[in-house]
């Protein structure tokens, strides 16, 4: 069976300063892994997704993600975090496996970032 | 914005009464799953319409029921509503063997259950 975890409830982060959001998967195989975001009172965005190749993946609004195999982490990251990133991050498996695309999520992580 | 859209934005609702959620894919899309986001949660995997079957369903009982129309809309409907069901009810579309299948989100019905 597919998880995903999110080790930190929240990170909090002045403005300016590198974001990072941890995620570590457990999946059969090879994962197809992504990263959504969710504002308050909204559906949520798609940010980034993994499936092959380069384990550094580029993604909206200046986010990007590392993929590691040997640690199965799948962490976002951003080099300078805006008061607007403000939001609850998601990160979510697909077992590649599956013959339907079901996604398995993370609990969330809030990200505050201050001014 | 996606182009994913659901209705209503909010409803409340009575225990033991029925409800019927709607969502529009996005254009090109023939695929549409829905999840559950209770408070404070992940979203939860309800289950998968494709080609107008239910192609695969998470941990949820056979109360929960859904339908997806020729131009790939869908409902979830929902019969003798608890508590528990009170939650923000996510839909997403997605086109099937391409793109990796990336499922684009609508912003929700939220559902309360008194």
């Amino acid at each position: 069976a597919q998880s995903v975890a999110q080790p930190e409830d929240q990170v909090n982060v002045a403005e300016g300063n590198p974001l990072t959001v941890k995620c570590t998967y457990s999946v059969s195989g090879n994962p197809y892994l992504f990263w959504y975001v969710q504002y308050p009172n909204r559906g949520l965005q798609f940010l980034l997704k993994y499936i092959t190749g380069d384990n550094l993946v580029k993604g909206s609004y200046g986010f990007e993600a590392e993929f590691n195999k040997s640690q199965t982490s799948f962490h976002l990251k951003k080099p300078s975090a805006l008061v607007s990133d403000s939001a609850l991050y998601f990160c979510a498996v697909r077992d590649p496996t599956d013959s339907w695309g079901k996604l398995q999520f993370g609990a969330g992580t809030q990200v505050v970032v201050t001014p | 914005e996606t182009g994913v859209t659901q209705s209503p934005t909010h409803l409340i609702k009575t225990r033991g009464q029925q409800v019927t959620l709607r969502c529009s894919s996005q254009s090109g899309h023939n695929t549409v799953s829905w999840y559950q986001q209770a408070l404070g949660q992940g979203p939860q995997f309800i289950f998968q319409y494709y080609r107008e079957e239910e192609n695969g369903r998470g941990n949820f009982p056979p109360r929960f029921s859904g339908l997806q129309f020729p131009n790939y809309s869908s409902e979830l409907n929902v019969n003798a509503l608890e508590l528990d069901d009170s939650a923000l009810y996510l839909c997403a579309s997605s086109f099937r063997l391409a793109d990796q299948e990336t499922q684009y989100f609508g912003p929700g019905t939220r559902l309360l259950v008194l």
